[in-house]
């Protein structure tokens, strides 16, 4: 079956950096593009970025543009989120989601990530 | 960007009651529009895909209509395991958004 398992979260000062893993499985991960998307505290799903098939093409939401990178190892089936000059705003879970057809939809668990000092 | 306009932001409703969420975009999104629902502590579950149709195992109680910048989720009956908040989510153009999300409560 899909799974997708999102690593890397954790506790960091602000202006530090984090990276993230998803690690996928059971699906053809090097033929679909990959999204993060988090969600604050509380608050409402928020999409951050998408990485095509093959790494070609990246797209971010504005707040996060020039700090943060998408990028994916498609040998070893892994998506992943760089994160840098983090900002307390940034605290959330961050969930690696896919959607290889119309009629499916998968998603991680969500790791944790806190910008704290 | 697209911006989505999802009211109400939360309501009370009964088991049995019918009930309607709306989102609104700020220019045409096509169908190009998803229907979610997410449970505390929980990722979201896709619902609806390209605005009115069933993702596969999701109860026909749920139903989604629209297009363009108008588009509605509507459950039928409400069940007890349907209290959640619900997202709409456009993938017409990037950065793809959520609305603000609608929590269902029990009344």
């Amino acid at each position: 079956q899909v799974q997708l398992v999102a690593s890397g979260g954790g506790v960091v000062q602000p202006g530090r950096s984090l990276r993230l893993s998803c690690a996928a499985s059971g699906f053809s991960f090097s033929s679909y593009p990959m999204h993060w998307v988090r969600q604050a505290p509380g608050k409402g799903l928020d999409w951050v970025a998408v990485i095509s098939y093959d790494g070609s093409n990246q797209y971010y939401t504005d707040s996060v543009k020039g700090r943060f990178t998408i990028s994916r190892d498609n040998s070893r089936n892994t998506l992943y989120l760089q994160m840098n000059r983090l900002r307390v705003e940034d605290t959330a879970v961050y969930y690696c989601a896919t959607s290889p057809t119309a009629t499916t939809d998968y998603w991680g668990q969500g790791t944790l990530v806190t910008v704290s000092s | 960007d697209i911006q989505m306009t999802q009211s109400p932001s939360s309501l009370s409703a009964s088991v049995g009651d019918r009930v309607t969420i709306t989102c609104r975009a700020s220019q045409g999104i096509r169908n190009d529009l998803g229907w979610y629902q997410q449970k505390p502590g929980k990722a979201p579950k896709r619902l609806i895909y390209a605005a009115s149709y069933l993702h596969t195992g999701v109860p026909s109680r749920f139903s989604g209509t629209g297009s363009g910048t108008e588009f509605t989720l509507t459950i039928s009956s409400l069940q007890p395991e349907d209290f959640a908040t619900y997202y709409c989510l456009q993938h017409n153009s990037y950065p793809w958004t959520f609305g603000q999300g609608t929590k269902v409560e029990i009344k």
